[in-house]
């Protein structure tokens, strides 16, 4: 089985711009989750997404959304870069989204770099 | 709310020594807990789980054991290799979410 894919795997942006970040989950897999990955923070949730519905946001800006397609497929934006957006998106997918066991396979990450 | 502490690293260890890594969490009821294992410019691969207390995870010779009463999840290797560096997380499942709350990372070198 092909894992968790993202496009692209690197992206150079200026303030103010926006971006769009892919997600391909495992075949089979419903549920996608974003994080944010930065040396200050660490690694800090997003949001996840259920059967092309926002199950659960962290606690980011209105800047950051997403959506789901009916694929599963899975896209995060950003508007209005600023310079402390730049980190590593990790896209994550498991079969379901449920409290407890929820094992997550994630992708590569996408390196966006903000100037 | 719920939260993982991990030791700080970075580990510096020599090739076959002994490997722990301390990771405590606050949570409430019973959450799943994983460590997961990051090398350079790469995602994050589970390393191993436990899902209820006294579970003890196991993979690739890294063990860890769910421990309730001093809610601890530490990882331990007999003999590790220069291969194992990498950085380290340790991360639970809250219960209501889903979503993976993970500790600080922490570093390991391991020289020849």
């Amino acid at each position: 089985k092909a894992g968790v894919t993202q496009t692209p795997r690197y992206l150079i942006k200026t303030r103010g711009q926006q971006v769009t970040l892919s997600c391909s989950p495992i075949s089979g897999h419903r549920s996608v989750s974003w994080y944010q990955q930065t040396p200050g923070q660490g690694l800090q949730f997003l949001f996840e997404y259920f059967s092309e519905t926002q199950r659960n946001k962290g606690n980011f800006p209105g800047r950051f959304s997403g959506r789901q397609f009916s694929n599963s497929r899975s896209e995060m934006n950003v508007s209005t870069l600023e310079l402390g957006d730049s980190a590593l998106y990790l896209c994550a997918s498991s079969l379901e989204s449920s409290g407890g066991i929820n094992e997550q396979f994630f992708g590569p990450g996408t390196r966006l770099t903000v100037l | 709310g719920n939260s993982v502490t991990q030791m700080e690293g970075p580990v510096t260890l020599s090739e076959e020594a002994f490997l722990t890594i301390n990771c405590t969490y606050t949570a409430t009821g019973y959450p799943s807990l994983f460590w997961y294992v990051q090398y350079p410019g790469e995602g994050l691969q589970l390393l191993l789980k436990a899902t209820k207390a006294d579970d003890k995870g196991s993979n690739k010779g890294f063990e860890a054991t769910y421990r309730k009463e001093t809610t601890s999840f530490h990882l331990e290797k007999g003999s590790v290799q220069v291969s194992d560096s990498a950085v380290y997380f340790c991360a639970l499942s809250d219960q209501t979410t889903g979503k993976l709350i993970f500790g600080q990372g922490t570093t390991l070198q391991v020289k020849p």
